[in-house]
């Protein structure tokens, strides 16, 4: 089934650690984001693609940096987690044209301890 | 880049009435504008969208009125129920190649039994 998948979940790390987010989608979209989404409900956008290769950084600074090497594969690593890094992150993905509905992934909870 | 206002950031109703959002944009050139429904612990999921020839669009309980003039466009949410209560999030994109989408800050609405 077409879906857009993160993994993991959740996830509890250390201060420190280097974390790697995963998304894949398998819809053959060509632009996928990331979001980070706190209990205040703003999704803020922090990394964007609009394809292979292009990566964009988005509104809300963020330390984390993303790679785009295949079309259905967008990973967001954090090389060195800290507790403001505590959050939720959200995966889209959309197709240029004239319907670009976003799909979402489940997202991951990250707690950064 | 694209600028999305949403209001308001809260909405509290009563069982069987309609509930309005509103949201403005800045960019002439946006001609796509969804609207996402994220209920607590889920990811956001298209409920309707409007493009920029169309003035209304109506899908059962909700529709959408768009203002291209006034650049504005608003979410009506009629005979309320107590499983409308979520995240409500308008967004905006011009739907090239080289534009992403733009969402708003997000309403929260409460449905009262």
């Amino acid at each position: 089934e077409a879906d857009i998948y993160q993994t993991p979940r959740y996830l509890v790390i250390g201060t420190g650690k280097k974390i790697t987010l995963e998304c894949s989608q398998t819809m053959g979209h060509d632009k996928m984001y990331w979001y980070q989404q706190d209990p205040g409900m703003e999704l803020h956008l922090i990394h964007y693609s609009y394809g292979v290769n292009s990566t964009e950084k988005g509104d809300l600074s963020s330390e984390s940096t993303v790679s785009r090497i295949r079309t259905e594969h967008f990973p967001l690593t954090l090389e060195s987690a800290r507790p403001s890094h505590t959050s939720q992150y959200l995966c889209a993905s959309t197709k240029t044209g004239l319907n670009t509905e976003a799909f979402f992934g489940q997202g991951t909870r990250l707690t950064v301890v | 880049g694209e600028n999305v206002e949403q209001h308001p950031s809260t909405l509290s109703v009563q069982e069987g009435d309609s509930a309005v959002i509103k949201c403005t944009y800045s960019d002439s050139a946006s001609n796509y504008f969804p609207w996402y429904k994220q209920e607590l612990g889920k990811r956001p999921q298209l409920i309707i969208d409007i493009r920029s020839n169309v003035g209304e669009k109506k899908d059962q309980r909700i529709a959408v009125t768009l203002n291209k003039t006034a650049k504005h466009f608003s979410l009506h949410i009629t005979e309320t129920q107590p499983e409308d209560s979520a995240v409500y999030f308008c967004a905006a994109s011009p739907g090239g190649s080289n534009y992403k989408l733009t969402f708003g800050k997000g309403t929260l609405l409460t449905v009262n039994p």
